[in-house]
């Protein structure tokens, strides 16, 4: 699997945008961005995925740069129910069980 | 339609004692992960299995612990002779056969504590 980077914490105000940055510099050709979140030590829940690119769903928007090295995830107005650690993994979905989850960004949306 | 189920949710054992943490993957899925997460840390994966078949196991620990799907019934995993390093939290998460789109689907957990 790539490494990926990502910053240890951040805050958001309830409502605005939430922009949760990771760095996957070493990113393989057939390797895929997948986001999960874990809300308060429950289960990790799949938030998106994206190869190449840019993606968005119901819960969220995905934006990878043009050259595959870093992505973005993009929560467009944050709620206090969307406090939680967000991990980024990168991992050829042909397998993406064996997914690494590293320490993530604990993200925390504020009144 | 229920998603992956795991128990039970908390167990208490005895060192020495055995674990058995069983887990439901939702209708339809084949494939079966479970992934530690001890206190403050992320989650690691530990074995991969397929009906009747382990996959991968790179990441188990080499003694006391094993893990099982059998044709019928839950994936277990079994911990013989609990220490207290293996208090954590136990997830099972499922995904479809063939390639789909990788999601996994993860279940709310088995915490064990060991005394």
């Amino acid at each position: 699997d790539a490494k990926t980077t990502q910053p240890p914490s951040m805050d958001c105000a309830e409502g605005r945008a939430a922009n949760l940055p990771c760095n996957h510099s070493t990113i393989s050709g057939n390797e895929y961005v997948y986001w999960y979140r874990q809300i308060h030590s429950q289960g990790p829940q799949y938030i998106i995925h994206g190869l190449k690119n840019n993606e968005t769903n119901e819960m969220a928007s995905l934006i990878i740069t043009e050259d595959r090295k870093s992505s973005t995830l993009i929560l467009p107005h944050a709620t206090l129910r969307d406090t939680a650690v967000y991990y980024c993994i990168v991992r050829v979905y042909t397998n993406a069980g064996k997914s690494t989850f590293g320490d993530g960004t604990t993200l925390t949306v504020k009144p | 339609n229920a998603g992956v189920m795991q128990n039970p949710r908390h167990l208490v054992r005895r060192r020495g004692q055995e674990a058995r943490l069983r887990c439901s993957p939702m209708k339809g899925h084949s494939h079966v992960y479970w992934y530690r997460q001890l206190p403050e840390e992320g989650l690691k994966f530990m074995v991969y299995l397929q009906k009747e078949n382990i996959i991968d196991e790179s990441g188990m620990p080499k003694e006391r612990f094993s893990a099982e799907f059998p044709k019928e019934g839950p994936s277990i995993l079994r911990i013989q002779q609990v220490v207290r390093g293996d208090s954590a939290a136990y997830f099972c998460a499922s995904s479809p056969p063939g390639q789909g789109t990788g999601e996994l689907f993860f279940g709310e957990g088995s915490r064990l504590t060991v005394l």
